[in-house]
């Protein structure tokens, strides 16, 4: 009965990989989102997606690609893997934007080496 | 774009102490103010929030209250537990605007 699940919830990769991490929600919701937290435990929101188009791309290098295949999953794949890109990416989901409370998932501890 | 500023960075209270983070925000448009808990490990969760055109929100031992004119924002947690002890960002966003920018977060320590 898990709301937003993610996997993996871990991650060890080399520089140069390529990975991809995935998302799911099982409640309904028509936004979607990836966050960045970092070492210091800053929340940047990446992407944002509503009724699986593209609504938010925050600055991210475009080795990031989102992809929405349905309301219901938003995956995120990092080509080119770099020491900076490790931090724990979260999914999240809400209904109806960004005034609506969001439902995050458990988190993708990324480790690039 | 909105800058939001949390402080103090990190918070140790006593045990049925009561605890205050405050946050600023620049942009006059945001409406929308929540905050989220994150304890150590676990996913960011929303214990709160408040809309611009309320001045106050209380839920049990938490409470939030806005300031528009000053562009700030408090949170409130008294009686405090040891299960209190986590994270907790305040964020901010204006409607339409689809991006909800976070303070950098409080840690926050309970003693026993």
């Amino acid at each position: 009965d898990t709301a937003v699940s993610q996997t993996p919830k871990y991650l060890v990769t080399q520089m140069g990989n390529d990975k991809s991490i995935k998302c799911e929600q099982n409640l309904g919701h028509d936004t979607m989102y990836w966050y960045k937290q970092d070492s210091k435990k800053f929340l940047k929101i990446m992407f944002s997606y509503n009724n699986k188009e593209l609504i938010i791309n925050e600055t991210v290098p475009n080795r990031f690609s989102p992809k929405s295949p349905d309301k219901a999953h938003l995956n995120l794949h990092i080509n080119s893997l770099e020491l900076g890109d490790s931090a724990v990416y979260f999914c999240a989901s809400s209904q109806g934007g960004w005034t609506s409370k969001q439902y995050f998932g458990p988190g993708t501890r990324l480790t690039v080496t | 774009g909105e800058n939001v500023e949390q402080h103090p960075s990190t918070l140790s209270v006593q045990e049925g102490d009561s605890a205050v983070i405050k946050c600023t925000y620049s942009d006059s448009a945001s409406n929308y103010f929540p905050w989220y808990k994150q304890e150590l490990g676990k996913r960011p969760q929303l214990i709160i929030d408040i809309r611009s055109n309320v001045g106050e929100k209380k839920d049990q031992r938490i409470a939030v209250t806005l300031n528009k004119t000053a562009k700030h924002f408090s949170l409130h947690i008294t009686e405090t537990q040891p299960e209190d002890s986590a994270v907790y960002f305040c964020a901010a966003s204006r409607a339409n605007d689809y991006k909800l920018s976070f303070g950098a977060g409080t840690t926050v320590t309970v003693r026993a």
